[in-house]
């Protein structure tokens, strides 16, 4: 079965670094999205990517943060100046869409980059 | 977004059928009902999704109320591996790049 896959499993970064978390999306998925999930709480949307451009983000996503589709097939998540409080589980997920909209496509996830901030 | 209610903790022995409610009494008619589980450490995982009938895949089974307000995913033969923070969602239809709206689910403990 198709899944999405992220790299690195884990990343170490120091405070004011800029770090690029990958994803591989599924091969016929058109919607790509990343989350996060800080230790312990719950997991949040941060922003959602459709046809080469941001369709929607959260409050989270400040101009720290950036997202690309460099190529056909991987999906990036760019944090510019890493803060300690970026230290978190960060989720890519992709779904087919629908046509005309609708929320009846399921979003699959991959297991997500650990990123720790010293 | 249509809120949700599950319990906070559940158990259940290994080998039996897992029922883990759901309360949605502010459903709109075209919302659509989601499930999704994370277990430790890894992202969440789709279960099953539905609008109005029941619906039933390899992985579990969801029945919808008629009147929408509450459904309950079934797990029918719960094992170890299913243990996991189960994640009951509401939907709104206004296109295919919803985000997904996480709350704080049910923990399920399958209890050998």
């Amino acid at each position: 079965e198709p899944e999405v896959t992220q790299t690195p499993s884990h990343q170490v970064t120091q405070m004011g670094q800029e770090v690029i978390l990958r994803c591989v999306p599924i091969s016929n998925h058109l919607y790509f999205y990343w989350y996060r999930q800080i230790l312990g709480q719950k997991v949040e949307f941060l922003v959602s990517f459709y046809n080469n451009e941001i369709s929607e983000k959260s409050e989270i996503f400040d101009d720290q943060f950036s997202v690309e589709r460099p190529d056909g097939s991987n999906f990036t998540l760019k944090i510019r100046s890493t803060k300690l409080e970026d230290s978190a589980m960060y989720f890519c997920a992709s779904s087919k869409g629908a046509r005309g909209g609708g929320s009846n496509q399921p979003q699959h996830f991959g297991d997500g980059t650990r990123l720790s901030i010293l | 977004d249509a809120k949700t209610t599950q319990p906070p903790s559940m158990d259940c022995a290994e080998g039996r059928a897992a029922n883990l409610p759901c309360n949605h009494s502010t459903i709109s008619g075209n919302e659509y009902v989601y499930w999704y589980r994370q277990i430790h450490s890894q992202g969440p995982q789709y279960i099953i999704h539905g609008l109005k009938n029941n619906e039933t895949n390899e992985m579990a089974s969801l029945i919808i109320t008629e009147d929408r307000k509450s459904s309950t995913l079934i797990l029918p033969h719960a094992t170890l591996r299913d243990t996991a923070v189960y994640y009951c969602i509401v939907r709104p239809p206004s296109g295919g790049y919803q985000k997904v709206t996480f709350g704080t689910g049910t923990k399920l403990q399958v209890i050998p």
